[in-house]
């Protein structure tokens, strides 16, 4: 079945390290892909998406690639925040109603 | 634009009681919402896909005599814990899919349910 793999955590970096959190994506067809940020005690927010292959999501200085050869869609950031200390979700839906998250990953940034 | 608000965001219960949660989309119709049960440090586990003016589609193992949804408008759909015990203390968060909208969900805030 369909399945999202994320890197597991936590990962802890100091402030304007880079930042690469992996996600692969396995499935039947080609999935739109997703990362979602979930700061301590809220709910998500969409980061960014890919919905084709090639397709490069970006959103406040994170970016990732739709690689359509590994279905792959690491995240990553040049230069981390304190303030982006959070939970980031992969995620992808092939068209059907159901998103598959991965498990999340926490980051925490040290200053 | 695409908000989702959930009401209460915290909510403390006696035993056996029922819970009510409101998930709704602010600016934007949504035929398909989705209730989620997020346990501490854990991804996301759906629960139920919520579509508007039909009944809800539960996964596996959640009791749908327990987790009563209502999706009574394109903008509203509840969540109501029934006789809640103290294994139902969770983290409840809901998503909304706008009509024709390609997969993107656009997710609530999240509801704190502490049975005790």
């Amino acid at each position: 079945g369909n399945s999202v793999t994320q890197m597991e955590g936590p990962v802890t970096l100091s402030e304007e390290a880079f930042l690469t959190i992996n996600c692969t994506y396995t499935a039947t067809g080609y999935p739109s892909l997703f990362w979602y940020v979930q700061y301590p005690g809220e709910g998500l927010q969409l980061l960014l998406k890919a919905t084709k292959a090639d397709d490069k999501g970006s959103n406040k200085g994170f970016e990732a690639t739709y690689r359509k050869e590994t279905t792959s869609f690491h995240l990553e950031k040049g230069s981390v925040q304190v303030s982006d200390s959070a939970v980031y979700f992969c995620a992808g839906n092939t068209g059907g109603f159901k998103t598959i998250f991965g498990a999340g990953t926490r980051l925490f940034v040290k200053a | 634009g695409a908000v989702v608000s959930q009401h209460p965001s915290w909510v403390i219960c006696k035993s056996g009681t029922s819970v009510k949660i409101e998930c709704r989309s602010l600016d934007f119709q949504a035929t398909t919402m989705f209730w989620y049960r997020q346990f501490p440090k854990q991804s996301l586990m759906l629960m139920a896909t919520s579509n508007e003016g039909s009944k809800a589609t539960y996964e596996q193992g959640v009791e749908k005599d327990k987790f009563l949804i209502n999706h009574a408008s394109l903008t509203l759909s509840t969540l109501t814990v029934t006789s809640a015990h103290p294994e139902d203390s969770s983290f409840y968060i809901c998503s909304a899919q706008e009509v024709g909208g390609k997969e993107t969900q656009y997710f609530g805030p999240g509801t704190r349910l502490l049975v005790l």
